[in-house]
């Protein structure tokens, strides 16, 4: 079955820097684009970045856009989001998705991993 | 960037009761749009995508409708696992700057 298990939060100061974990299990990671959702404690869904299934195209939301990039290892079946210069408003659970539509319409979330909590606090 | 508003933000409902959400887009996003589901503590599920299509393991209770600006979600008979809140979701823009309605958190009565 599919799986998605991030991993990697944490408590972090202000300004320094992170780095999520996504493992893929149950599919062919090869051919799926890959996202991370942010969840603020108590708040709606904000959609932070999508990588293409070869790791080709990158785009992101304009909150982190120059502070945060998401990549991929296709020989370890594991998506990243490497977080810099954090700040408070990016504490969040921090869901990896798969795009549901192979190869990647760029569309809808199909399976959701448990989600990793990052909190920004000195 | 487009911004989607759901109404009402909270709805009581029993069992058994029909419901209906709505989403508004800023502007005509075609049938670009999604809903889920979310339960305390766990990630969201996908319901509906394009507007109208059910997932694929989901109960035929959900339906989703509308295009251009104007969408909804109805539940034709609470079930008590229905209980959660629920998103929509655009997705006309490209490149992706997705954005999510504030939820629409349906409660017991």
């Amino acid at each position: 079955q599919v799986q998605l298990v991030e991993s990697g939060g944490g408590v972090v100061q202000p300004g320094r820097s992170l780095r999520l974990s996504c493992a893929a299990s149950g599919f062919t990671f090869t051919t799926y684009a890959v996202h991370w959702v942010r969840q603020a404690p108590g708040k709606g869904l904000e959609w932070v970045a999508v990588i293409s299934f070869d790791g080709s195209n990158e785009y992101y939301a304009d909150s982190v856009k120059g502070r945060f990039t998401i990549s991929r290892d296709n020989s370890k079946n594991t998506l990243y989001l490497q977080m810099n210069s954090l700040r408070a408003e990016d504490t969040a659970v921090y869901y990896c998705a798969r795009d549901r539509d192979v190869w990647g319409s760029y569309r809808w979330l199909d399976y959701w991993g448990q989600g990793t909590l990052v909190t920004v606090s000195s | 960037d487009i911004q989607m508003t759901q109404s009402p933000s909270s709805v009581s409902a029993s069992v058994g009761d029909r419901v209906t959400i709505t989403c508004r887009a800023s502007q005509g996003i075609s049938s670009w749009l999604a809903w889920y589901q979310q339960k305390p503590g766990k990630a969201p599920n996908l319901l509906i995508y394009a507007a109208s299509s059910l997932q694929s393991g989901v109960p035929s209770r959900f339906s989703g409708s509308g295009s251009g600006t104007d969408f909804t979600l109805t539940i034709s008979s609470l079930q008590p696992e229905d209980f959660a809140t629920y998103y929509c979701q655009q997705a006309n823009s490209f490149p992706p700057k997705w954005t999510f309605g504030q939820g629409t958190k349906v409660e017991i009565k």
